[in-house]
This record gives structure tokens, sequence and C-alpha cells, in this order.
């Protein structure tokens, strides 16, 4: 089947630094990455939509310049919190689908904690 | 607007017994649906989707599913429920020309041994 990895799968950051999150698709090829975010004890919010070799679709309300989502290849996507927050504090899970649009793939989710 | 609904924040049910586990969707069109379960602290594993066709559905770890276009619900079943089975459930959708799934907001299961 599709796997879906992320890396790290837990950040500790001190406030004001800068987090990068990597996921790779490991055999297959992800024209399409999705980065949710997902607060304790809640739903999946889906943060944006990247394509790869083109900027990335946010979704309404969320930070373009805080959250840098880079996809440039078929197999990695990464998100980069800028300047983190303790409010930046989450759970982010990435999924991909491998061109077709039935189902997302997705990874195992990354624990970030600012302090 | 589109949604997906799980009215049932949180379920307990005694080891053996039968669950049912509802979802229901508002689209202008059917829908694909998925159920997901996630493991604390864990990613999402898909249990089972419909797209089209046969409306009753078997997924793994002896999950089914039911897509009922009259109710506009997708609810999930497992006739014996096990202790490895307590974990948090979505049911989500997708709908052509969206191109993002649309999530519930999940149903707890807790299992009482």
């Amino acid at each position: 089947g599709a796997v879906v990895s992320q890396h790290p799968s837990r950040v500790i950051c001190k406030s004001g630094t800068s987090v990068k999150i990597e996921c790779r698709s490991l055999d297959f090829q992800a024209t399409t990455m999705f980065w949710y975010r997902q607060f304790p004890k809640q739903s999946l919010m889906l943060m944006a939509t990247s394509n790869e070799g083109s900027k990335a679709t946010y979704e309404q309300g969320v930070e373009k310049d805080k959250f840098l989502i880079n996809h440039a290849s078929l197999t990695l996507s990464t998100l980069t919190v800028t300047s983190a927050h303790p409010e930046d504090s989450s759970f982010y899970i990435c999924s991909a689908t491998a061109g077709g649009w039935d189902e997302q793939f997705f990874g195992p989710g990354t624990r970030l904690t600012v302090l | 607007a589109q949604s997906v609904t799980q009215p049932d924040i949180h379920i307990t049910v005694s080891e053996g017994a039968s669950l049912e586990l509802r979802c229901n969707y508002s689209y202008g069109a059917t829908p694909y649906l998925f159920w997901y379960v996630q493991s604390p602290g864990q990613g999402l594993q898909l249990l089972l989707k419909y797209f089209s066709g046969d409306t009753l559905v078997q997924g793994i770890k002896g999950f089914e599913a039911e897509f009922k276009r009259s109710q506009s619900s997708f609810n999930l079943r497992k006739p014996s429920v096990h202790w490895s089975d307590a974990a948090e459930y979505f049911c989500a959708a997708w709908a052509s020309g969206t191109y993002k799934y649309i999530f519930g907001t999940g149903t707890r299961l807790k299992v009482l041994a």
C-alpha cells in the first residue's frame, strides 16, 4: 500500500525559532499533498494543499507567512513553522494523493511543542 | 454548505458488544465517503471507503459501513468490539470539484473489559 512518512515525529522548540516538518511519499509519486492541524481531542483542520512545483493553496485563516509550505518534488513536501509560539503547539499531519482524487494517504503525524 | 456530522462525541461499549458509529453528510451530490481510525498520538488509518456500487462496504479489522442515500448517512458497524478498537473514529467525505476532504468531528470509542 501507499506509505507516507513524516519527520520528525516529535519536536520541542523554543519560542521564536523555526521548525521544519518533512512529509514523504515512500512508494508512490504524490502530485498533491495536504497539511492538517489537529488540536487535542478535535478533528483535523486542513491548512493547505500543495501541488508539486507550484505554490500552496492555503485555507482561510491560515497565515501563509507563518506556515511555509514547499512541495519541491513528487515525493517531498515540507511545512516550516516560522517564529513559532506556544499557540502553534499542535499535532500536524500530512497526507498525499497519487494523482487520483479518491483517497488520501496519511502520515503518522508530528507533535510540535513550543516552549 | 458541505458538511460531515458525527453526532456522538463519545461512545462506550463493552468488549464483545456490537458497535455502530453514526455519520451524516450534507452535499449536493453523493460524495466519496471514508472512515478512518486514529489511535492516540498516531496518524489516520483507513478502515473503508465508499465510492459507488454496493452500499454495504467491508473494511479492515472486521468493520463495515452502509451507505444510505435517503438518510444521507454512512454509519460504521462492527458486530463484536475488541478492547483494541478503543480509538478515535473519523468520518470524512470528498466531493468532486472540492479537491479536499471534509472531516467529521470524530467519535471517541471506549471499550470496557
